[in-house]
């Protein structure tokens, strides 16, 4: 199976700010990664898919980047909404794989 | 908008099985697929596995092989997950979600459901 390693496992922000949460793949997948926002109680929100499109509806200020093993998500001008648990997913493998989660909590 | 919702919150013995289905309202089902993910408390999202509907194609989390069957009935726009031989770290909120496929290559998950809560105890 594909190994999606992110970091880091948690972060402490405050409203305004740039955070970037990494990801990396144990093989070279390409673009074939997807972002989601997962908020305790709620379902999964998709953010971003293949690296860096934007899906519909989801603000500006969330973006991806990244292509072969490592990837990132930006969040800029972090809002409150914003607070929530990251996680990417690869779609290279037929067998999908999820990395372990980022917590973005308030400072 | 295609809303998936999820049959109510189970509770099972170990050794028995558990059988959660998922029906598709208001967009299309059958020619997208459906992928079942799972969260156990404090952890963080697996992927179980996936069906086509409009094939019946599936397929299946190493994890998971052959304990797990993914179905679905396209008449209804309904995706059904067994999951048997329960343990108790299968205690989980069990999510379906729906994604494009092309050629049989699964993209990503753009509509979930809210969950369903499985709890397997003694």
């Amino acid at each position: 199976d594909i190994q999606m390693t992110q970091s880091p496992s948690s972060l402490s922000a405050s409203v305004g700010d740039k955070v970037t949460i990494t990801c990396r793949a144990s093989e070279t997948i390409a673009s074939y990664v997807n972002w989601y926002q997962h908020k305790a109680g709620k379902a999964p929100k998709l953010l971003i898919y293949a690296a860096s499109s934007l899906q519909s509806g989801v603000p500006s200020r969330f973006s991806g980047s990244g292509s072969g093993t490592d990837f990132s998500l930006t969040i800029s001008n972090l809002q409150p909404d914003d607070f929530a648990t990251y996680y990417c997913q690869q779609s290279f493998s037929a067998l999908w794989t999820f990395g372990q989660g980022t917590k973005v909590e308030i400072k | 908008q295609v809303q998936l919702m999820q049959s109510g919150a189970e509770v099972r013995k170990p050794g028995s099985s558990v059988k959660v289905s998922c029906k598709a309202s208001g967009g299309s089902f059958s020619s997208y697929a459906i992928s079942w993910v799972r969260q156990a408390p404090g952890q963080g999202l697996e992927w179980m596995g996936g069906i086509i509907p409009m094939f019946g194609t599936t397929k299946y989390a190493q994890k998971f092989q052959g304990r797990v069957t993914l179905t679905a009935d396209a008449s209804t726009g309904t995706a059904y997950m067994e999951l048997r031989s329960l343990r108790s770290d299968d205690t989980a909120v069990y999510y379906c979600a729906r994604g494009p496929t092309v050629n049989h290559y699964y993209y990503y998950l753009d509509a979930w459901g809210k969950g369903t809560t499985v709890t397997v105890s003694s």
